[in-house]
């Protein structure tokens, strides 16, 4: 089936520090990628996404590239701020067909960016 | 534009007893999945409707049941509640089918507490 492999958190790090949190994936096909964000007590933000291989999603600094041959998605931001303390995670979508719309998840990556 | 609603924001119950959460789907959204996420963890696809049927489930039992409104809105149903049900509760709306949108908007949840 389809599962999503997340970097270990929490990662913690200076402002304007680089930043990367791993993620990689087992599905059949090409499925659409997606990095979402949780801000305490709230609910998942889309961050940014990609549909195909060698796609770049980006939004906010952040990016992410997909990767057919790696089967990642690794997210990354230049110079972290603190408001980018957040949970962050990794899903995949399989490749679109009736019946089919789940979004399988990672299990999180806990970010907090220290002043 | 409003986006994705859900009602309540908390709720307590004890073991046993039942409850229903309810979910608003982003204007021009007509598809509303429903995901579980424990505490610490990613969430999990519980099932998906469109078309007020229920179009895919996840690995799920029958005490969870849902139903979708003309208006598209839907509600989450519980019942027998136990303690491992606790856990915030996410909507997340779609337009369409596969092939028609790819992205799905997560609302800010409903956290249920099971005594």
């Amino acid at each position: 089936g389809n599962s999503v492999t997340q970097m270990e958190g929490p990662v913690t790090l200076s402002e304007e520090a680089f930043l990367t949190i791993n993620c990689t994936y087992t599905a059949t096909g090409y499925p659409s990628l997606f990095w979402y964000v949780q801000y305490p007590g709230e609910g998942l933000q889309l961050l940014l996404k990609a549909t195909k291989a060698d796609d770049k999603g980006s939004n906010k600094g952040f990016e992410a590239t997909y990767r057919k041959e790696t089967t990642s998605f690794h997210l990354e931001k230049g110079s972290v701020q603190v408001s980018d303390s957040a949970v962050y995670f990794c899903a995949l979508r399989p490749l679109p067909n009736f019946g089919n719309e789940k979004l399988t998840f990672g299990t999180g990556t806990r970010l907090t960016i220290i002043p | 534009d409003a986006g994705v609603t859900q009602s309540p924001t908390h709720l307590i119950k004890t073991r046993g007893q039942q409850v229903t959460l309810r979910c608003s789907p982003k204007s021009g959204h007509d598809t509303v999945s429903w995901y579980q996420q424990a505490l610490g963890q990613g969430p999990q696809f519980i099932f998906q409707y469109y078309e007020e049927e229920e179009r895919q489930r996840g690995n799920f039992p029958d005490r969870f049941s849902g139903h979708q409104f003309p208006n598209y809105s839907s509600e989450l149903n519980v019942n027998a509640l136990l303690l491992g049900d606790s856990a915030l509760y996410l909507c997340a709306s779609s337009a369409g089918l596969a092939g028609v949108s790819d992205t799905q908007y997560f609302g800010p949840g409903t956290r249920l507490t099971v005594l």
